[in-house]
């Protein structure tokens, strides 16, 4: 079956680094995709991780380990801004377009 | 320059009405979608349509009917509303190729409350 587990929610301070982490259970696998949703507004696009390995974005870095089922999403320098629901969002195979997604993870940030 | 919009931001309406949401889209894009995304923040597809065919049509009740008169406008049609019909409904579109095409673009959302 299908099955993407995230942390439900995570605090952090301001200035620190935090992880993310991501694990799923597809039928096939076609890309992994990060979303920022602050509270009352639209995901928003943040990377796409196809290939194992880092994807560096600035202060915003994402994982992927195909083998492993699990991906994370590191954020350096924490902001206040950055408070936020992260939310993971994986492509199985197939041609339907559709994306399988987490419930995400709601980061809060400390002062 | 809005690239995928909704209309109307707020719906506030009683059990037992119809209403439509609106979604229109200027990227160009090929593919467009309704989520809906309920109280605990779950993201759940509802509809998918690839220039103006429908591909993805999730167990939703029909009472949903999408509507794509072009490819670039996804309208949503709502009957007889139910109470477990408030939530936040998002509208997307993605080029629907492969890979980083396939990334979506979320409207504002349009918020139902049905009382």
């Amino acid at each position: 079956g299908q099955n993407i587990d995230q942390p439900t929610e995570m605090t952090a301070t301001e200035g620190a680094i935090v992880q993310i982490n991501c694990t799923y259970q597809t039928s096939g696998f076609n890309g992994l995709f990060w979303y920022q949703q602050h509270a009352g507004e639209a995901p928003t696009f943040l990377s796409y991780n196809v290939l194992d390995g880092l994807e560096e974005k600035g202060r915003f870095s994402s994982f992927l380990s195909r083998s492993k089922g699990y991906s994370y999403l590191l954020l350096k320098e924490l902001q206040m801004k950055d408070s936020a629901s992260y939310l993971c969002a994986v492509r199985e195979g197939g041609s339907n377009y559709q994306l399988i997604w987490g419930a995400g993870t709601k980061l809060i940030i400390k002062p | 320059d809005t690239a995928v919009s909704q209309t109307p931001k707020y719906l506030v309406t009683q059990m037992g009405n119809d209403k439509s949401i609106k979604c229109e889209q200027n990227l160009g894009h090929d593919t467009m979608y309704w989520y809906k995304q309920d109280s605990k923040k779950f993201l759940k597809i509802m509809f998918s349509y690839n220039n103006k065919e429908l591909i993805i049509n999730e167990t939703v009740p029909n009472r949903f009917s999408p509507k794509s008169p072009d490819k670039a406008h996804l309208n949503l049609h709502i009957n007889s509303l139910e109470l477990g019909d408030s939530a936040v409904y998002f509208c997307a579109s993605s080029q629907g190729g492969q890979g980083p095409q396939e990334t979506q673009y979320f409207g504002p959302g349009t918020r139902l409350l049905v009382l």
